[in-house]
Order: structure tokens, then sequence, then C-alpha cells
């Protein structure tokens, strides 16, 4: 079975700019949750997606959104970027929202 | 509000010997789950071990073994007969409402 996937890899973007990024979960897995990895804060929660609907959001600006589709398939956007916003962003799924989470390898976003 | 800390910044040990990496919590729950997971170089954070606050049995998984003490609040990982593969940022994490919490991060390095 595949893995959790994401694109883009990697991504250099500009203040003030937005970027969208997409995470493929494993097939079958219902749940997708987002983290912002960085160094000076490290994982954090940013939000949960189950059945097309967010659960959970982190404590993170309005300017961080996401969403689900119907083939568990989700993205998050990112509007006005700030320098801050540099940092691993790593995608998770799970069976439902019970399950252990596995992980895709995460976009690497430089905001410059 | 839940907490995990890892005291341990960075962790040695001799290839093919024994480690212990610690990991407590802080909660009020009496029901949750305990993960170590492992991201190595390549930034994949990889499910190493899980464990079911509601089990008193200590989780196994090949070369990996928890030490959980639910009492103190403390969940342990031993790696047993150490490899240069396992060198990597070993991170604790509690999950609450559906959403992980991470520890700090531990980096374990492994002297051939």
């Amino acid at each position: 079975k595949a893995g959790v996937t994401q694109t883009p890899r990697y991504l250099i973007k500009t203040r003030g700019q937005q970027v969208t990024l997409s995470c493929s979960p494993i097939s079958g897995h219902r749940s997708v949750s987002w983290y912002q990895q960085t160094p000076g804060q490290g994982l954090q929660f940013l939000f949960e997606y189950f059945s097309e609907t967010q659960r959970n959001k982190g404590n993170f600006p309005g300017r961080f959104s996401g969403r689900q589709f119907s083939n568990s398939r989700s993205e998050m956007n990112v509007s006005t970027l700030e320098l801050g916003d540099s940092a691993l962003y790593l995608c998770a799924s799970s069976l439902n929202r019970l399950y252990e989470q596995y992980f895709g390898p995460g976009t690497r976003l430089t905001v410059t | 509000a839940q907490t995990v800390t890892q005291s341990q910044p960075e962790m040695s040990v001799q290839e093919a010997e024994t480690v212990t990496l610690s990991c407590t919590y802080d909660t009020s729950e009496s029901d949750y789950y305990l993960f170590w997971y492992k991201q190595p170089p390549s930034r994949q954070m990889i499910l190493v071990i899980r464990q079911e606050a509601y089990k008193q049995q200590n989780a196994t998984e090949n070369r990996f073994s928890v030490n959980f003490q639910k009492a103190a609040k403390s969940f342990s990982l031993k790696i047993s007969d150490s490899q240069l593969g396992d060198a990597a940022m070993y991170f604790c994490a509690y999950r609450s409402n559906y959403q992980l919490i991470w520890g700090a991060g531990t980096k374990l390095i492994i002297k051939p």
C-alpha cells in the first residue's frame, strides 16, 4: 500500500504571497492531520480533518486554512506569508480518528 | 493542558549496545495513547511504537520496547542492539482530543 504523499516537497515563496500544500493519505484512511515543524517551536498541531470536516484546529492564525475532499485528500493554504511561516509541514493520515497516524515526507516551505 | 517533556536533547550509544530515551508527560486524563516516533535525516516521521494507557503490559516491537509507568507519568523507550540505522531524532507524543502533542525530541547518535 502506498504511503502518505505530499506535494510539493520543496517550495520557496516571497513574503505576502500565498501557498497551497497537498496531501494524499494512505488508501482507506479517512483522517488527515497537519503539523508544522520549526527549530524554535518544534512540532505543532495545525488542524485535523475527518469526513471532509475540520474537527480540530491548533493555535494558529486564520491565515492558515485547509480542506478535505471526498476522496480524503487534503490541502492546506497559507495566505499572506510571513518569514516565520518557513517550516516543514507534515501531513499524517490514520484509518479513523482513534488510530495511530502515519506521516508523509513533508513539504519544506521557505519564505524569503 | 497536556504537556510532554523529553529532558535529553542528545544521547549517544555504541553500536550494538542498549540505550534508553526518557519521556514524561502531564495529563489529568485516565485513558490516552502514547507514541514514539523516529525522524531520520530524511525528515520522514516514522512510528516506532505505541502504548495504550489502559494496558499494563509494556509494548514491544522487535528491538524497541517501552517502560510505561502510568502513576509516574513516564514513558521511556529502550533500544536494544543499537544499529547505525537507528540514528535519528526521537519524539515522544501524547494523543489528546485526536491530536498529537509532542516533546522537543532527543537526537540519538550511534557510534560505530
